[in-house]
C-alpha cells in the first residue's frame, strides 16, 4: 500500500518567517506534487515535481518554492509566511504512466500564519 | 487551460437513496478520470476512476459514466449508506502530462 507521509498535521507560525513542509512518499513514484485546499476552492496545485532536481510550477505559485533533492522527498518552502497562506497543504504522489495514473494524498498538514 | 467544473456543491440524501455527482470539463484531449473521497480530517482516497476508452465502470454501489462527446462525466452512488458522507471530487487529466485538475467537491450528506 503506497504510503505519503507528511511531517507535521498541524503547524502554527508567524508571518515572515521562512516555514518548511515535508513530503515522503515510499512507492518509488517519480511524480510528487503540492497542492492547496480551501473551503470552496478544490485542491489547487502549487507545485509539481516529475524527477529529482525538476519541478514545475502548478497554478497558483507566488509565493513558494520547492526542492527535491532526493526521489523520495518533496519540501514546499514559503519563503515569507503570510497570513493569506493560511491552508490546508496536500502532498501526493503518483507513477508516471501513459494514460493518467492515481494519485495517492498524505494526512495533509493545516498551516496557520499568524 | 483545463477547468472541471463540479455539481451540485452540497448534496443531502435519505439512505437507501441514489446520489449522483456530475463533471464537466474543457479540454478534449482529457484521458483520465478519478473520483476520490475525503472525509472529515482525513486524506482524499481513490474511489474509481475512468479512462477515455471507457463508457461505464462499475464497482459495487458505486459507477461511473463518460460522455466524451458532452465532456462530462458523472459518479453514481446507490444505496446510500451514512458513512457514504463526504466530500467527493471529481479530476481530469491531460494527455501526456501527470498532472490532475480538481472539481471544486461535493459534499455529501446521507440521512439515516
Amino acid at each position: 500500500d503506497v504510503k505519503v507521509t507528511q511531517s507535521s498535521r498541524y503547524l502554527v507560525k508567524r508571518t515572515g518567517e521562512k516555514v518548511f513542509l515535508e513530503c515522503v512518499q515510499d512507492m518509488d513514484h517519480e511524480n510528487m506534487f503540492w497542492y492547496r485546499q480551501d473551503p470552496g476552492l478544490g485542491l489547487r496545485l502549487i507545485y509539481f515535481s516529475y524527477d529529482v532536481k525538476m519541478k514545475e510550477k502548478g497554478d497558483i505559485p507566488e509565493g513558494y518554492s520547492v526542492s527535491r533533492e532526493k526521489k523520495e522527498r518533496f519540501s514546499l518552502i514559503l519563503e515569507s509566511a503570510s497570513t493569506n497562506q493560511t491552508s490546508m497543504y496536500l502532498c501526493a504522489s503518483s507513477s508516471t504512466g501513459t494514460g493518467g495514473q492515481p494519485q495517492h494524498f498524505g494526512d495533509g498538514t493545516r498551516l496557520s500564519i499568524l | 487551460g483545463e477547468n472541471v467544473e463540479q455539481h451540485p456543491s452540497t448534496l443531502s440524501v435519505q439512505e437507501g437513496d441514489s446520489a449522483v455527482i456530475k463533471c464537466t470539463y474543457s479540454d478534449s484531449a482529457s484521458n483520465y478520470f478519478p473520483w476520490y473521497k475525503q472525509e472529515l480530517g482525513k486524506r482524499p482516497q481513490l474511489i474509481i476512476d475512468i479512462r477515455s476508452n471507457v463508457g461505464e465502470k462499475k464497482d459495487q454501489r458505486i459507477a461511473v459514466t463518460l460522455n466524451k462527446t458532452a465532456k462530462h462525466f458523472s459518479l453514481h452512488i446507490t444505496e446510500t449508506q451514512p458513512e457514504d458522507s463526504a466530500v467527493y471530487f471529481c479530476a481530469a487529466t491531460l494527455l501526456n502530462t501527470d498532472k490532475l485538475i480538481f472539481g471544486t467537491g461535493t459534499r455529501l450528506q446521507v440521512f439515516p
